[in-house]
């Protein structure tokens, strides 16, 4: 089955600074990539998705891109701002149900 | 409009007992969604419905985990004889997509933090 590793496990930046976040995943049908931000005690907020058929999305500060070819994709947050730190996932999506794999997870400070 | 709601948010149950777990998804979303968090770590998913069918629920750890949304709405988790490796959040989402080649967003609730003792 699918299966997606995520990498930093944790990520320490100063405020203004970029973050970057990576992920592989293994099965070459998975063609949607959601990204979540989860604060402490609070649900998974969806913050950005790429379909397969896109390479790079944008929104505002956070953009996501996609290879396809080498199974990665990758969370890009500049002037990254303290209410940023939270856990952030990946997941990869295939079939015909949706369902979500998720990384292990990338736990981001940002400094003042 | 209405988000995802879980109830309860938390529950403690001494080990043995039953549970209940209930996520009312947003209106109109056909496809729900169940998942484990168990801290520290990545959702894990455990069954999908499209409407009151339950398509896949490959990902449920043992038959002590019983889900159903009869009406195809409020769906329910339903755990029998809870040990203490059930400790974890349990997360429902919901979304718009019935299925096919095409990703609908997945929206979670608060999730439901069992405490099993």
């Amino acid at each position: 089955g699918e299966n997606v590793e995520q990498h930093p496990s944790t990520l320490s930046v100063q405020e203004g600074d970029s973050a970057v976040i990576k992920c592989t995943y293994s099965d070459s049908a998975s063609n949607y990539f959601p990204w979540y931000k989860q604060e402490l005690g609070k649900r998974p907020q969806l913050i950005i998705d790429i379909r397969s058929n896109v390479g790079e999305k944008k929104d505002q500060r956070i953009a996501v891109t996609l290879n396809k070819t080498a199974k990665h994709f990758s969370l890009h947050i500049t002037e990254t701002q303290p209410e940023d730190s939270a856990v952030y996932f990946c997941a990869a999506a295939s079939g015909n149900t949706g369902k979500l794999i998720f990384g292990q997870g990338t736990t981001l400070q940002v400094k003042p | 409009g209405a988000g995802v709601s879980q109830s309860p948010r938390y529950k403690v149950a001494k080990r043995g007992q039953d549970v209940a777990l209930r996520c009312d998804p947003i209106s109109g979303h056909v496809s729900l969604f169940w998942y484990q968090q168990a801290l520290g770590q990545g959702p894990e998913f455990l069954t999908y419905f499209q409407n009151e069918a339950q398509l896949d629920k490959s990902g449920l750890p043992s038959d002590r985990f019983f889900a159903e949304r009869p009406e195809g709405s409020v769906s329910t988790l339903k755990i029998q004889r809870t040990q203490q490796e059930d400790s974890a959040v349990y997360l429902c989402a919901s979304s718009l997509a019935f299925g096919g080649p095409v990703f609908y967003e997945q929206y979670f609730g608060p999730g439901t933090r069992l405490t099993v003792t």
